[in-house]
């Protein structure tokens, strides 16, 4: 079955440090992956995406995340955190083999970056 | 270029009440998917329009329901209202298997 997994409910970084907020999943094909971010009584925010190609993917922010087929992750990484970036982070992935098309999206972890 | 736009954005009913929720995709799109987001939860999908059809549903009652217009919009209908059903109720447009882009969301509170 197709899921996504957010192992951390909450991760906590020191400003200037630098953040990953980590993605694991499980599709049955190779998978289009998305990261989403949602600040307090907002929609989400597309963040990034890895369809194909080079495994580090840069998006919005100056977050960035890389695609590791072995280990079935997809793990979010800033090198120097802003307070700026605590929020609600979700990972969601597709596999293009399922005529459903639907995302399937993480719990959520929640970043708190501490000054 | 107006991104996905929402409407309400809060609203309070009762039990019992029907409510209706607006969604305006973003321009060049042509696929809105609707979410409900419960308080400290993830998103669940509710269901998909394309072509002014429903075309993927979550698992959700049939008091559940919605429309797509010509002109890409959409509305999400739910009937007879739980105090479940109090959530955000996200919007979603793309084009059609395309990232999906968010709007802010309508909170619905129901008493």
């Amino acid at each position: 079955a197709q899921s996504v997994a957010q192992p951390e409910d909450q991760v906590n970084v020191a400003e200037g440090n630098p953040l990953t907020v980590k993605c694991t999943y499980s599709v049955s094909g190779n998978p289009y992956l998305f990261w989403y971010v949602q600040y307090p009584n907002r929609g989400l925010q597309f963040l990034l995406k890895y369809i194909t190609g080079d495994n580090l993917v840069k998006g919005s922010y100056g977050f960035e995340a890389e695609f590791n087929k072995s280990q079935t992750s997809f793990h979010l990484k800033k090198p120097s955190a802003l307070v700026s970036d605590s929020a609600l982070y979700f990972c969601a992935v597709r596999d293009p083999l399922d005529s459903n098309y639907q995302l399937i999206w993480g719990a959520g972890t929640k970043l708190i970056i501490k000054p | 270029d107006a991104g996905v736009t929402q409407s309400p954005t809060h609203l309070i009913k009762t039990r019992g009440q029907q409510v209706t929720l607006r969604c305006s995709p973003k321009s060049g799109h042509d696929t809105v998917s609707w979410y409900q987001q419960a308080l400290g939860q993830g998103p669940q999908f509710i269901f998909q329009y394309y072509e002014e059809e429903e075309r993927q549903r979550g698992n959700f009652p049939d008091r559940f329901s919605g429309h797509q217009f010509p002109n890409y919009s959409s509305e999400l209908n739910v009937n007879a209202l739980l105090l479940g059903d109090s959530a955000l109720y996200l919007c979603a447009s793309s084009k059609w298997v395309g990232e999906l882009f968010f709007g802010e969301g309508s909170r619905l509170t129901v008493l």
